[in-house]
């Protein structure tokens, strides 16, 4: 059984690009989140998708959006790269039923922006 | 919103001594709360959690405790091992209207133990 799968694993991009990172949910898994660890700190929660809707976001700007597939893979996307977006980005999937709603990690994405 | 404090953020012990990292927790609505160890370089791994209806949670050498009076709760690990050295995370869910709310972590604490 598959966990939760990330990519790409690491990625360097400038200021102003734009970048794509992909998540793969645990089979099973229909909800997944989003989440930014800069170094040294907690992962911080960035937004949520269900049923192919974002159903909650975090204290992000506008430049990072996402997307659910129907197959409940997910997308996020960062427009307009600043320094300050570098990051291990987090994706985790879990159940939506209740009290069924342990999160699983992925591996994460190490993405630099220089 | 919820925040979560955790303390302490580094913490040493000799190998077999017990370690005890703690966390506050402000939105009285929390009612999941999880721990997560993060080792080098990998991805954060539950290894356990509580839910607002239990005061206590044991698993083997790892407990957790929670005061929802007081809004704290606690990882105990007794008899640490070398391979218990990492980063751990709490973490506290409020649950918005049955749908699962999304988990805000504390800032971490290094676990180091010395053999």
């Amino acid at each position: 059984d598959a966990g939760v799968t990330q990519s790409p694993t690491h990625l360097i991009k400038t200021r102003g690009q734009q970048v794509t990172l992909r998540c793969s949910p645990k089979s099973g898994h229909d909800t997944v989140s989003w989440y930014q660890q800069a170094l040294g700190q907690g992962p911080q929660f960035i937004f949520q998708y269900y049923e192919e809707e974002e159903r909650q976001r975090g204290n992000f700007p506008d430049r990072f959006s996402g997307h659910q597939f129907p197959n409940y893979s997910s997308e996020l996307n960062v427009n307009a790269l600043l320094l300050g977006d570098s990051a291990l980005y987090l994706c985790a999937s879990s159940l939506e039923t209740a009290g069924a709603n342990v999160l699983t990690f992925g591996a994460g994405s190490r993405l630099t922006v220089l | 919103g919820e925040n979560v404090e955790q303390h302490p953020s580094t913490l040493s012990v000799q190998e077999g001594d017990s370690a005890v990292i703690k966390c506050t927790y402000s939105d009285s609505a929390s009612n999941y709360f999880p721990w997560y160890k993060q080792e080098l370089g990998k991805r954060p791994q539950l290894i356990i959690d509580i839910r607002s209806n239990v005061g206590e949670k044991k698993d083997q050498r790892i407990a957790v405790t929670l005061n929802k009076t007081a809004k704290h709760f606690s990882l105990h690990i007794t008899e640490t091992q070398p391979e218990d050295s990492a980063v751990y995370f709490c973490a506290a869910r409020v649950n918005y209207g049955g749908s699962q709310g999304n988990l805000i972590f504390g800032k971490g604490t290094k676990l180091s133990v010395k053999p």
